[in-house]
C-alpha cells in the first residue's frame, strides 16, 4: 500500500512569489491534515480536511494560505505571496475517518514533507 | 495556548540498555496520545499510540499513560544504533466528535552508542 506523498520534496522561491504544495493522502483516508515545522520549533498543525470539508483550520497563520480538497482526494496547499518566515518544512498526514476501533483512532501517517525556502 | 513539553537531549544511552523517554501535556482534556520515530531529514514514523491509562507494549515498545499527571513516557528495551532518531510525543483531544490534528513536542533527539 502506497504511503503518503508529497510534491515537490524542495521548493525555493523568492519572497512574494506564489508556491503550491501538493499532497497526495493513503488511499482510501477520508481525513487528510497539514503541518509545518519551522527551524527550531515543534510541528505545528494547520488545518484538517475531511474528505473535501474543511474541518479545522484553526492552525492557518493567515490569508496567504489557501487549501483545497477538490473531490476529496488530494490537496493542495498554496502560499501567496510567500513571505521570508513561511519558510519550513510543510508535512501532509492521512488518517481513516473513525479508524478499525478505537484503539487506532485518529493515528495519522506522514508524508516525506515539502521543505520551502523563502529568499 | 495546548503544549507538550519534552527534554530536548540528547539522552545517550548505551547499546542494549532501556531508553526512557518522557513527555508532559498541559490540555487535561487530552484523550490520544502518540509517540513517532523521525530520522533525520525524514518523515515522522507513528510507532505507539495510546488511549488509556497503564502500559500498552508493541515488540521493544512500550507507551506509559497517566493522565492524572499528565505525563506519558516511551520505553525502548534492548536499544539499539538504529532507535538513534528524534522521538516526537503528539497529543490530541479526541473526545468521539471526529479526528482532530496534533500538538506535538518538540523531541528528544536519542543516541544509542554501540
Amino acid at each position: 500500500e502506497a504511503g503518503v506523498t508529497q510534491f515537490p520534496s524542495h521548493s525555493v522561491i523568492e519572497k512574494g512569489q506564489t508556491v503550491t504544495l501538493r499532497c497526495d493522502p493513503i488511499s482510501g483516508h477520508d481525513n487528510l491534515y497539514w503541518y509545518r515545522r519551522v527551524m527550531g520549533k515543534e510541528i505545528k498543525f494547520l488545518l484538517h480536511f475531511v474528505k473535501e470539508s474543511k474541518q479545522d483550520e484553526s492552525g492557518m497563520p493567515n490569508n496567504r494560505f489557501l487549501a483545497e480538497r477538490t473531490g476529496g482526494t488530494y490537496s493542495t496547499l498554496k502560499v501567496q505571496p510567500a513571505e521570508l518566515e513561511d519558510s519550513g518544512v510543510y508535512f501532509c498526514a492521512s488518517s481513516q475517518e473513525g479508524g478499525d476501533s478505537r484503539s487506532s483512532y485518529n493515528e495519522q501517517f506522514f508524508g516525506p514533507g515539502t521543505r520551502l525556502t523563502v529568499l | 495556548q495546548k503544549e507538550v513539553e519534552q527534554n530536548s537531549g540528547p539522552l545517550s544511552v548505551p547499546e542494549g540498555a532501556i531508553a526512557s523517554l518522557n513527555c508532559t501535556y498541559s490540555d487535561r482534556g487530552s484523550q490520544s496520545f502518540f509517540w513517532y520515530r523521525q530520522y533525520s531529514g525524514k518523515s515522522p514514523e507513528l510507532i505507539m499510540s495510546i488511549y488509556s491509562n497503564g502500559d500498552k507494549e508493541d515488540g521493544r515498545f512500550t507507551a506509559q499513560l497517566n493522565k492524572a499527571s499528565q505525563y506519558v513516557s516511551l520505553l525502548i528495551r534492548d536499544s539499539q544504533p538504529s532507535d538513534s532518531a528524534t522521538y516526537l510525543c503528539a497529543v490530541s483531544p479526541y473526545s468521539g466528535g471526529g479526528a482532530d490534528g496534533l500538538t506535538f513536542g518538540k523531541g528528544t533527539h536519542l543516541i544509542i552508542q554501540p
